[in-house]
């Protein structure tokens, strides 16, 4: 089916490991981004790419960093997990930046990986 | 501070009953709103989109306001249903920058 994969969909690390979330789309999008939702917060933007070998930092881009070698796939990369990036983790991704004027459908949202540090 | 505020936090209702959410948010100037459902353990799903021109939208037993005025948006679900049971999340975009502010979110829980 199309749409936004997301590997893994459960994860525990201990402080200091690192480890590589995976996110992969078969739409041809060209915006992809990945979120973090934390309890009684909104989704807050971690990085974002509009485009192959073209990415940039969100609100939230400490401790992560991210690489767009292809259209279809963004990993994210925790470099040395901590607590405070225990979180539900969202890859999205979209035609066109979806906070644009044109663009009438939105994010397209991965199922989420909920990663715990201990 | 939140530019995007959600209420109630959460809310139960009966099975065929409707409810009503509201968004008030604080981005300006506004290019667009949009509500999302997203279903435990899923990510969020797209509903409806608002432009600062449009006033009211529908899809299905979901009707969303939108007063640019007074920047307050509303999410009438009518005739609700067990599978409405999700969390609803406001979605404002800038016009400027045209960066996406988020919702906490409302849990809907509805019983039968």
């Amino acid at each position: 089916n199309a749409g936004v994969t997301q590997t893994p969909k459960f994860q525990v690390l201990k402080t200091g490991q690192s480890m590589t979330l995976q996110c992969a789309q078969d739409m041809n999008h060209e915006y992809m981004s990945w979120y973090r939702q934390d309890p009684g917060m909104g989704l807050r933007l971690i990085h974002y790419s509009v485009g192959a070998g073209i990415t940039d930092q969100g609100e939230v881009p400490n401790g992560y960093n991210v690489s767009r070698s292809t259209t279809e796939d963004f990993p994210l990369r925790l470099l040395s997990a901590a607590p405070s990036q225990t979180s539900v983790y969202f890859c999205a991704s979209s035609y066109s930046s979806p906070a644009g004027p044109v663009d009438y459908y939105g994010y397209t949202f991965g199922s989420g990986t909920r990663l715990t540090v201990v | 501070k939140n530019q995007v505020e959600q209420s109630p936090q959460s809310l139960i209702i009966l099975e065929g009953k409707n409810c009503t959410l509201q968004c008030n948010y604080t981005v300006s100037p506004f290019s667009n709103l949009r509500w999302y459902k997203q279903d435990t353990g899923r990510g969020p799903v797209s509903l409806t989109i608002m432009t600062f021109s449009e006033n009211t939208k529908s899809n299905g037993r979901y009707t969303a306001t939108l007063d640019a005025d007074t920047k307050q948006s509303s999410l009438h679900i009518t005739a609700s249903q067990l599978s409405d049971s999700a969390s609803y999340i406001c979605v404002v975009s800038g016009r400027v920058d045209y960066k996406l502010s988020f919702g906490a979110g409302t849990t809907v829980t509805v019983r039968a």
